[in-house]
Parts: C-alpha cells; structure tokens; sequence
C-alpha cells in the first residue's frame, strides 16, 4: 500500500517570503501521480500543482513549483513571495496510475503567513 | 458552472443517531468519491463511485456506513447508528472518467461536512 508522509504539521513565513513544505511517499508503482491540495480556513480544498512521475521535469504554477526526487520518493513543494491569502492546510497526496484512481494524503502541515 | 456541493457543512448529532450526507459532483462527473479527515490525522479515501457503480469501497471503516449513488448523479452517505469516533470533516470529489487513452483528470473537491457526534 501507498503511504504519504508530511513531518512538517506546523510551518510559518514571513509574507514575500519563500517556504519549503516537505513531503516524501512509498510506493512500488513506477507510473504515478503526484499533488498538493491547498485548503484554505473557508475549507474547499483546491489543486495547487500536479507532477507525473514520468517526467523528469519539476512541475511550475507561477509562485509554486515542486522538488520531485523520484528514486528518493520525495516531493517538496515551495511557495516564493508569500502572500496572506497562501495561508492554509496543505495536504501531499499520491494517486497510482490507470486503474487506481483514489488518493492517498498525508496529514497536512498548516502553513502561517506572518505579516 | 457549479462546483462540487455539499450538505451539511456543520451536523451535531448524538451518539446513536443517524445522519446523511448528500454530495453533488460536478455534473458530467463520472467518478465521485468519499473521504473522510479525523481531527489532526490524514484524509482517507472511503469509496469511489463509477457513475452509479461502486468501484471500490475498500475504505468503509464498517457496515455502519452507507453509501449510495442513485441514477449516477448525487450521493448519499449515512451513518447509522452514529459513533464517537466518526466525528471528523467528511469530503466528497468528483472527476471525469480515465479511461487508458485520456490524459490525467483532475479530483474537484466539496468544502466538506463536519460531523461532530456527541
């Protein structure tokens, strides 16, 4: 079974600033998918960014981009240029390929725009 | 075009009640599914409709918990009789089927029911 990790349950940032949220899986599928799910306080949980595991380039969406380490099953996640309406639950969250469409979340890290 | 909705956004109910949850997925949205978040732990799948069809249901915690999908469109989840332990923020997502010769298709999640028993 796949599993997702977030060690970070708590993360802050000053505003313009930069934040790394950290995020490592395990699977034994070679083809998969890859996001993070952004929930802000008003609780509808939206896409942030995606990455196939079958391209080697890190997936960019303007101020966020990912770090993906596939052989060492690692998918970070930055935000450049913090701005208050970052704030939210972040949530990693794996999906294997065709076949197996549910998604396998971490347990979020709450990240805290600093003014 | 409407999102995916979701109702109630708050239930209160007391132990040994039942309580339904409805979702409406994006219309054309083939694939719907549960989830469920317990206060400070991950989201974790509960099931996944194909249209009318249950898929995979492997995340039912137990048979107190039903789960339906009339006509392919809105779903229900019950619980009955409701325990401590099923408080928690209950998501519903809808998507486009996959089949092998379309590209990745994106989950749009509901804002969520939370469901305290008491």
């Amino acid at each position: 079974a796949q599993t997702v990790t977030q060690s970070q349950p708590e993360m802050s940032v000053q505003e313009a600033e930069t934040v790394t949220l950290s995020c490592t899986y395990d699977t034994s599928e070679s083809d998969y998918y890859l996001f993070w799910y952004k929930q802000p306080p008003s609780r509808q949980m939206i896409l942030v960014i995606r990455q196939e595991a079958y391209k080697q380039q890190n997936a960019t969406e303007n101020r966020f981009s990912v770090n993906f380490q596939k052989a060492a099953k690692s998918f970070s996640l930055k935000i450049s240029d913090s701005q208050l309406g970052d704030a939210a639950m972040y949530f990693c969250a794996y999906r294997g390929n065709f076949g197996n469409e549910k998604l396998t979340f971490g347990t979020g890290t709450r990240l805290t725009i600093i003014p | 075009e409407a999102g995916v909705t979701q109702f109630p956004s708050h239930s209160v109910i007391e132990k040994g009640q039942t309580v339904t949850l409805r979702c409406d997925p994006i219309s054309g949205h083939d694939n719907l599914y549960w989830y469920r978040r317990v206060m400070g732990k991950e989201i974790k799948f509960l099931l996944h409709f194909v249209k009318e069809s249950k898929q995979d249901e492997s995340g039912m915690p137990n048979n107190r918990f039903l789960a339906e999908r009339t006509g392919g469109t809105y779903s229900t989840l019950k619980v009955q009789p409701a325990e401590l332990e099923d408080s928690g923020v209950y998501f519903c997502a809808s998507s486009l089927f996959r089949d092998r010769g379309t590209p990745n298709t994106e989950a749009f999640f509901g804002q969520g029911t939370r469901l305290t028993v008491v």
